[in-house]
């Protein structure tokens, strides 16, 4: 069974700041790491995909940046709005000896909520 | 373009009962993928079906199948139900496989209650 971690479990963030938060998971066997948001009463809601250490990704006020070799990923969300409480979950891809992909893990997620 | 539907979206069960739930890709996509979400596991990967074969499963017992068919639509069966298999079941699509570039579009998720 992978450890994938997400910290913090929970955070309240105020209307206007930055926050982010960390997904960590086995530095060995990397294939690709998601992120996703899951606000309550919907579908979980495709961030990003990554799949190079040292990716950056970026869409709108939202941030992501990849380290495999020491095994985490951080999500930045920058100047806070209500409408980014949700749930932020990362789902770790573990790659198979010889190739393709071997199982995906997600962690626990970050919930966040956004204080007007 | 329709997103992704699952059907039936909510389902009382009694325990030993079967069940199968469908779910129906976003139109193209070829990878349909299963997941449980439970409170106290978060959500957890069941299988990976594409192009008809499972390609990944997760650590579930052998009580839980599926399959895909050749228009890409999947079902998921679970036998001899117990009470601790009540979740929410939530299905996946993607063009391709979820180890390369490709996003997951999720569907709403069948609420599944054993009692």
């Amino acid at each position: 069974i992978l450890n994938v971690e997400q910290s913090p479990q929970s955070l309240h963030v105020q209307e206007g700041d930055s926050t982010n938060f960390t997904c960590s998971f086995p530095s060995s066997n990397f294939y690709a790491l998601h992120w996703y948001r899951w606000e309550t009463a919907k579908s979980p809601e495709a961030l990003f995909v990554m799949t190079l250490n040292g990716d950056e990704k970026k869409k709108g006020r939202i941030s992501a940046t990849l380290n495999t070799k020491e095994g985490y990923s951080y999500l930045y969300i920058k100047g806070s709005q209500p409408e980014d409480s949700a749930t932020y979950l990362c789902a770790f891809i573990g790659g198979r000896g010889g190739g393709g992909a071997d199982g995906l893990t997600f962690g626990k997620g970050t919930h966040l909520i956004i204080q007007p | 373009k329709a997103g992704v539907t699952q059907t039936p979206r909510y389902l009382i069960k009694t325990r030993g009962q079967q069940v199968t739930l469908s779910c129906s890709p976003i139109s193209g996509h070829r990878s349909v993928s299963w997941y449980q979400q439970t409170p106290g596991q978060g959500l957890q990967f069941l299988f990976e079906y594409f192009s008809e074969t499972q390609r990944n499963k997760g650590n579930f017992p052998g009580r839980f199948s599926g399959r895909q068919f050749s228009n890409s639509r999947s079902e998921m069966n679970v036998s001899t139900l117990e009470l601790g298999d009540s979740a929410l079941y939530l299905c996946a699509s993607s063009p391709g496989r979820w180890g390369t570039a490709y996003e997951q579009y999720f569907g709403p998720g069948t609420r599944l209650t054993v009692t």
